[in-house]
């Protein structure tokens, strides 16, 4: 089955760390470039980070710049994002997405309170 | 950074209805943008890529046309499915960006 899961969301401090990660099956995972979209409660979508298909090229929303960083790991079909300097801002669900966006996980729930 | 302005913020419609949402960018994105339909709870599901290019197994009441920096996403008879919210998403640049979506309720 194509499909991503997320996981290694819950609650963590302010000025914590959480690193995510997206498991991809059913596709060839390498041929992809691969991104994290976030969703605050009750707000709307907004782009966090993008990879290329070789890890090569990183790219982030300024908010998260210096705190966050996006990898992958192709020989495992995986996709992680590294969250450090946590704050109350970053509560969301996380999402990561295939290419432009044809295919989404579940998500995953973050939420940095103290 | 391009910013994406999505209109209207809220929609009132009944079924049958003809819907129609605007998002503009703040610069030309030629056609890469992306419509996407997203219910309560749920993941978004991308209905529209380039604009105008209609996903596998979306219904062909769903279209898109527009480049440049006008874009529209129309809904031609609305179905009781189609109450949900909906994102334009530019992807001209490798930093991406969202509209700030489109609630469609009942009327």
């Amino acid at each position: 089955e194509v499909q991503l899961v997320e996981s290694g969301g819950g609650l963590v401090q302010p000025g914590g760390s959480l690193r995510l990660s997206c498991a991809a099956s059913g596709f060839t995972f390498s041929t992809y470039w691969m991104s994290w979209v976030r969703q605050a409660p009750g707000k709307g979508l907004e782009w966090v980070a993008n990879i290329k298909k070789d890890g090569s090229e990183k790219y982030y929303v300024d908010s998260v710049k210096g705190r966050f960083t996006v990898s992958r790991d192709n020989a495992k079909n995986s996709l992680h994002l590294q969250m450090n300097s946590l704050r109350a801002e970053d509560t969301a669900e996380y999402y990561c997405a295939r290419d432009i966006g044809d295919l989404w996980g579940q998500g995953i729930l973050v939420v940095v309170s103290s | 950074d391009i910013q994406m302005t999505q209109s209207p913020s809220t929609l009132s419609a009944s079924v049958g209805d003809r819907v129609t949402i605007t998002c503009r960018a703040s610069q030309s994105i030629s056609d890469w943008l992306a419509w996407y339909q997203q219910k309560p709870g749920k993941a978004p599901n991308l209905l529209i890529s380039k604009a105008s290019t209609l996903e596998s197994g979306v219904p062909s009441r769903f279209s898109g046309s527009g480049s440049g920096t006008e874009f529209t996403l129309t809904i031609s008879g609305l179905q009781p499915d189609d109450f949900a919210t909906y994102y334009c998403q530019q992807y001209n640049s490798y930093s991406w960006t969202f509209g700030q979506g489109t609630k469609v309720e009942i009327k």
